[in-house]
């Protein structure tokens, strides 16, 4: 099915561990996001990447690096886990950042840091 | 003031009624907004998009917008329990999407 893969689902990390969030869509979509979900808080821009080969930091960067790979994939990488990154992760994509279109999400990855 | 806001709820309607679901925002400049749809541990889902003022209806729901008043809501006639979830609110800024916390609405059957 067409979509927004997001690997993994769920994950728990040790404080100060690394791990990298994988996302690949399949639309042709030339622009991909990486969100946060935090109870009360609603969706924050993390990264996001206009284009291939382009990457802009969103609302809340920091303890964050991200790797477009391709026009298929798009990578959240953290580097040094801390509890405060303890959220629910949602990679989106759209067609293009100058046309408004609506996002499509991924189904989420639920990381803890403990 | 956040860029956009709206009530937390829990919003409950009865089965058949209409929900009614509201949104602000900050930024006069702001021509493209959304809803989504979020059911409980899954992710958001489109719903509706409207960039002009006045009112647009897909099936039973309709988005309205009052851009002289900052104002954008959603409309859900025939309320169903499957309705039930958490509706987010999301005005487009530059190559980005702004999102209001969301609204959980809740239908009795």
């Amino acid at each position: 099915n067409a979509g927004v893969t997001q690997t993994p689902k769920f994950q728990v990390l040790k404080t100060g561990q690394s791990m990298t969030l994988q996302c690949a869509q399949d639309m042709n979509h030339n622009s991909m996001y990486w969100y946060r979900q935090d109870p009360g808080m609603g969706l924050r821009l993390i990264y996001y990447s206009a284009s291939e080969g382009t990457t802009d930091k969103g609302e809340v960067p920091n303890g964050y690096n991200v790797s477009r790979l391709n026009k298929r994939e798009f990578s959240l990488r953290l580097e040094s886990a801390a509890p405060s990154q303890t959220s629910v992760y949602f990679c989106a994509s759209s067609e293009s950042p100058s046309v408004p279109y609506g996002y499509t999400f991924g189904s989420g990855t639920r990381l803890t840091v403990v | 003031q956040k860029e956009v806001e709206q009530n937390s709820g829990p919003l409950s309607v009865p089965e058949g009624a209409i929900a009614s679901l509201n949104c602000t925002y900050s930024d006069r400049g702001s021509q493209s907004f959304f809803w989504y749809r979020q059911y409980s541990g899954k992710s958001p889902e489109l719903i509706m998009s409207i960039y002009s003022n006045g009112d647009k209806e897909d099936g039973r729901f309709t988005a309205q917008l009052n851009k002289a008043s900052q104002y954008v809501s959603l409309l859900i006639r025939d309320s169903q329990p499957s309705d039930s979830a958490t509706y987010l609110c999301a005005v487009r800024r530059g190559q980005n999407f702004v999102f209001g916390p969301g609204t959980r609405l809740s239908v009795l059957p």
